[in-house]
């Protein structure tokens, strides 16, 4: 079984430091991997995702990630955090089969400090 | 753009009773998921269907059914509602690998 493994539950960052979201995942198969965020009240949107092209995926609002497999990591940053990007953010990895059931990990709420 | 609509924000219900949380997309979506989703544990499946009368149960399906008569509305049923089953519920829609969520139900269950 695919699974995902989000290290920190809670991050704090300073208004314009670096951004850096941890995700390990576990998977017997080459994996498909996402990042989705999910604002306060509101459902999650995704944010990026990796399907076996590039390494290094870039997303929306300046987020990226980049797919190691000798690690089996798929870290997200963000050069410079915005009050904006407070947050909490779920990384996923794809199950098997054609039906693109997504596993997520418990999710880590991002905290960004003026 | 998109849209999922959960039929209610919020709900609160007594124990036992029949709880029908209703979504529905405009998008066509073959497959419809349907999450809980609680502090410290992220998002858990309970139940997906990929096309209109077929469902596969997901992770934790235990109390829960779920309907599909049209394509556009997928509900999610708890037959006899118990106080664990106090959360935030999540639907989704899907094309390819990219889900849309609607803004969740936060269910209490008393």
């Amino acid at each position: 079984a695919q699974s995902v493994t989000q290290l920190g539950s809670h991050v704090s960052v300073s208004e314009g430091a670096l951004v850096l979201l941890r995700c390990n995942y576990s998977s017997s198969v080459p994996p498909y991997l996402f990042w989705y965020v999910q604002y306060p009240n509101q459902g999650l949107q995704l944010l990026l995702k990796y399907t076996s092209a590039a390494t290094l995926v870039k997303g929306i609002n300046g987020f990226e990630a980049e797919f190691k497999k000798s690690e089996t990591s798929f870290h997200l940053t963000k050069p410079s955090a915005h009050m904006s990007d407070a947050a909490e953010y779920f990384c996923a990895v794809r199950s098997g089969g054609s039906n693109y059931k997504l596993t997520f990990g418990k999710g880590t709420l991002l905290t960004v400090n003026p | 753009d998109v849209k999922v609509t959960q039929s209610s924000r919020y709900l609160v219900k007594r124990t036992g009773e029949k709880v029908f949380l209703e979504c529905v997309q405009d998008m066509d979506h073959e497959n419809m998921f349907w999450y809980r989703q609680d502090p410290g544990l992220g998002l858990r499946l309970i139940y997906f269907s990929y096309d209109v009368k077929m469902k596969e149960k997901g992770d934790i399906p235990e109390g829960y059914s779920v309907s599909r008569e049209k394509k556009e509305r997928f509900s999610l049923i708890l037959e006899s509602a118990s106080t664990n089953q106090t959360s935030m519920y999540l639907c989704a829609s899907s094309v390819n690998e990219k889900l849309f969520f609607g803004s969740g139900t936060q269910l209490s269950v008393l």
